[in-house]
C-alpha cells in the first residue's frame, strides 16, 4: 500500500447523494486507475488516466465521474446516477501504461449505502 | 479479448504443505501475467509477474509461479506454506495489443492455511 493513500476507509451515502473518494500518490507515477470491488467478481476497471486533464472510461462507468487536474491525485465521485454503490473501491497507480508497468494498489475505500 | 480463470473459489491446506493456486488465462499474442494477494480489508499487494523470459518466477514471500504457454496456465505456488499466507489471490492479465495495458482480473481465490 505504501505510497499511494485512500481516503476515507469507510464512507456511507445517503440515497440521492453524490460522494468523493479520495486517491493520492507520491510514486510520480504517469497512470492512475480506479477499480470496483464486489465478492466473487474480481476487480472491475471504472476509470483509468494516463496523463494529467485526460482520463478514459472503463468496464463499467456508468455513475461514476473522475478528474484529473494533478499528476499525484485522481478523485472518484460516485454519483446519485449510480444505482447499486455498495462495493469496495481501489485506487491503483503505474509508472506508465505499457503492458509491462505494474500496477500498484492503495488500502481502499469501503463505501457503504445508508 | 483478454480473460482469466480461477478456477478454485478457494484451497485449503495445512501449514508446512505446498500450496498451489491455479490460474489459465485466454490472450492473444504474449501475455503479461501477474500475481497479486489481497488480506481482508486491504489493498491489493504485487507478489510476481511474468513478461518473458524464465518460465519459472520468483515473488515475494517465498512465492512462484510457473509458466506454461501449451497450457496457457500461471500457477501461483509456495513449497511451504505459513498461516499467515491464507488471504485472497488474485491472477491478472495484460495482452500486448491493448494500447494502454488493460489489467484483466481473476474472480480470486481463497486461500485458507490451517496450522
Amino acid at each position: 500500500d505504501g505510497g499511494i493513500t485512500q481516503s476515507p476507509k469507510y464512507l456511507f451515502r445517503k440515497e440521492g447523494q453524490n460522494v468523493t473518494l479520495s486517491c493520492e500518490q507520491n510514486l510520480n507515477h504517469d497512470a492512475m486507475y480506479w477499480y470496483r470491488q464486489d465478492p466473487g467478481q474480481g476487480l472491475r476497471l471504472i476509470y483509468y488516466s494516463q496523463i494529467v486533464n485526460d482520463f478514459q472510461k472503463g468496464d463499467i462507468a456508468e455513475g461514476y465521474s473522475v478528474s484529473r487536474e494533478k499528476k499525484e491525485s485522481f478523485p472518484l465521485t460516485v454519483t446519485s446516477a449510480q444505482k447499486n454503490p455498495t462495493a469496495f473501491y481501489l485506487c491503483a497507480s503505474s509508472i506508465g501504461t505499457s503492458e509491462r508497468e505494474t500496477q500498484y494498489f492503495g488500502p481502499g475505500t469501503r463505501l457503504l449505502v445508508l | 479479448a483478454q480473460s482469466v480463470a480461477q478456477p478454485e473459489d478457494q484451497v485449503n491446506v495445512a501449514e508446512g504443505n505446498p500450496l498451489t493456486v491455479k490460474c489459465t488465462y485466454s490472450v492473444s499474442g504474449n501475455p503479461y501475467l501477474f500475481w497479486y494477494v489481497q488480506y481482508p480489508n486491504r489493498g491489493l499487494q504485487f507478489l510476481l509477474k511474468y513478461i518473458t523470459g524464465d518460465n519459472l518466477v520468483k515473488g515475494s514471500y517465498g512465492f512462484e509461479a510457473e509458466f506454461n504457454k501449451s497450457q496457457t496456465s500461471f500457477h501461483l505456488k509456495k513449497p511451504s506454506a505459513l498461516v499467515s499466507d491464507s488471504a485472497l489471490y488474485f491472477c491478472a492479465v495484460r495482452a500486448p495489443t491493448d494500447s494502454w495495458g488493460k489489467l484483466q482480473f481473476g474472480a480470486g481465490t481463497q486461500v485458507v492455511v490451517t496450522p
